[in-house]
């Protein structure tokens, strides 16, 4: 079964707006990564945020994990209509050396 | 630097045919593996190597053998090929015994069988 489940699906957005997408996931895990996938191509790591971290930055992408609550958050500020990709969170448990993805947030941004 | 190469591109399989995908990294990443993407599935872990001579099962490996004779290359075989095993199937390879490593995906092989 999927360990990481994205919420929304997904998402259609205004240029310029920020967007939010969430990841829940059920076991322990040693960290959660998102990576971003555009139409027919592979996927691109974004960010890796660890279990003793509770946000990360990186440039316009804003990462928070909550443990207790077995979730996390990716906000893109001020998107750009290149930002219209999938993205997909993926969760590394302890003692694997599997990193099992979510199915992703589509997320639309119009010009 | 090329990173993770997948071959081919594009396959058109009739049921029952086999056929390698092949998969190469000249990152020396003693890690890599196979997922594959199905609309509304996302990326499911077919086969997993950590390093030349070891191996080991994913969430789907039912109709998937792999090898891994040297650190570069993990080919991805289909040894009978069923239309359910049409889909995207991505190679990634990362740095191994550390946690925390980021994958480094190829640009995937579309798989169609008939």
């Amino acid at each position: 079964s999927q360990q990481g489940e994205e919420d929304p699906q997904a998402l259609s957005i205004q240029e310029g707006e920020n967007a939010t997408m969430n990841c829940s996931y059920k076991t322990s895990i040693n960290n959660l990564q998102w990576y971003r996938q555009n139409s027919g191509r592979g996927l691109v790591h974004l960010i890796l945020i660890r279990s003793n971290e509770r946000e990360k930055h990186s440039g316009r992408l804003r990462v928070t994990l909550d443990t207790s609550k077995k979730s996390s958050s990716l906000l893109i500020t001020a998107s750009r209509a290149a930002d219209t990709a999938s993205y997909f969170c993926a969760t590394e448990i302890p003692g694997s050396e599997k990193l099992v993805f979510g199915k992703g947030t589509k997320l639309t941004v119009n010009p | 630097n090329a990173g993770v190469t997948q071959t081919p591109k594009f396959q058109v399989l009739k049921t029952g045919q086999s056929m390698t995908l092949q998969c190469a990294q000249d990152m020396n990443h003693e890690y890599m593996s196979w997922y594959r993407q199905d609309p509304g599935m996302g990326l499911r872990l077919i086969h997993y190597s950590v390093g030349a001579g070891i191996t080991d099962q994913g969430e789907v490996p039912n109709g998937y053998n792999v090898s891994r004779s040297t650190t570069e290359d993990f080919p991805l075989r289909l040894l009978s090929a069923a239309p359910s095993q049409t889909s995207v199937y991505f190679c990634a390879s990362r740095e191994g015994g550390v946690s925390g490593e980021k994958l480094f995906f190829g640009s995937g092989t579309q798989l169609s069988v008939l």
